[in-house]
């Protein structure tokens, strides 16, 4: 079956520290890739996707490439703000306009 | 991209009684999905809601607990029935409009006393 597991939280930074969220997956077939971000009281908002091997998605100094050969997605920032406080999930869904499978959530906190 | 709605946005409900939560979508889609998020957890898909015919339930989900409409390419409904509090949860409604993007609503909060 297919799955997501993410790096264990929570993670607490201070402003402007480099942020990286390890995300792997095993998939049946040829995922695309997601990472949504769910800020607190809100849903969840789309951040960043990657259809296809090597490529990098990339939004609001976010980044993430999709590496076949290690089976990972891992989502970095080169200076985190507090306004980037909230829940990051990686995701994939395998079929064309089919269902996402999350992973666990990580939950990270800024600190001025 | 497609913006949703979710009403109501929170409820709190006695167990036994059942909730219906209503999603809409400002544009037609061709997909909607409903998921649960229990409390500090990850987000689980209970059904893909399908136009003009009954949803598809994943494993663990079933028609007479969480029954499932969808009358047209903008709107679906989600019912919790017979609640107890382990229903207590965070229910979201998600649409496809194309391939690789998919939208949520910003939740239904439920507490089941």
């Amino acid at each position: 079956g297919n799955s997501v597991t993410q790096m264990e939280g929570p993670v607490t930074l201070s402003e402007e520290a480099f942020l990286t969220i390890n995300c792997t997956y095993t998939a049946t077939g040829y995922p695309s890739l997601f990472w949504y971000v769910q800020y607190p009281g809100e849903g969840l908002q789309l951040l960043l996707k990657a259809t296809k091997a090597d490529d990098k998605g990339s939004n609001k100094g976010f980044e993430a490439t999709y590496r076949k050969e290690t089976t990972s997605f891992h989502l970095e920032k080169g200076s985190v703000q507090v306004s980037d406080s909230a829940v990051y999930f990686c995701a994939l869904s395998v079929i064309n306009y089919g269902k996402l499978t999350f992973g666990q959530g990580t939950i990270l906190t800024v600190h001025p | 991209s497609a913006v949703i709605s979710q009403k109501p946005s929170r409820d709190i409900c006695q167990r036994g009684t059942s909730l219906t939560i209503q999603c809409q979508v400002d544009s037609q889609v061709t997909m909607m999905f409903w998921y649960r998020q229990q409390p500090g957890q990850s987000l689980t898909l209970i059904a893909t809601a399908n136009q003009g015919s009954e949803a598809t339930y994943e494993s663990g989900f079933v028609i007479d607990k969480f029954p499932i409409s969808r009358p047209n390419l903008t709107f679906s409904t989600l019912t919790v029935s017979n609640m107890s509090p382990e229903d207590s949860s965070i229910y979201l409604c998600s649409a496809r409009d194309s391939p690789y993007e998919q939208y949520f609503g910003p939740g239904t909060r439920l507490t089941v006393t």
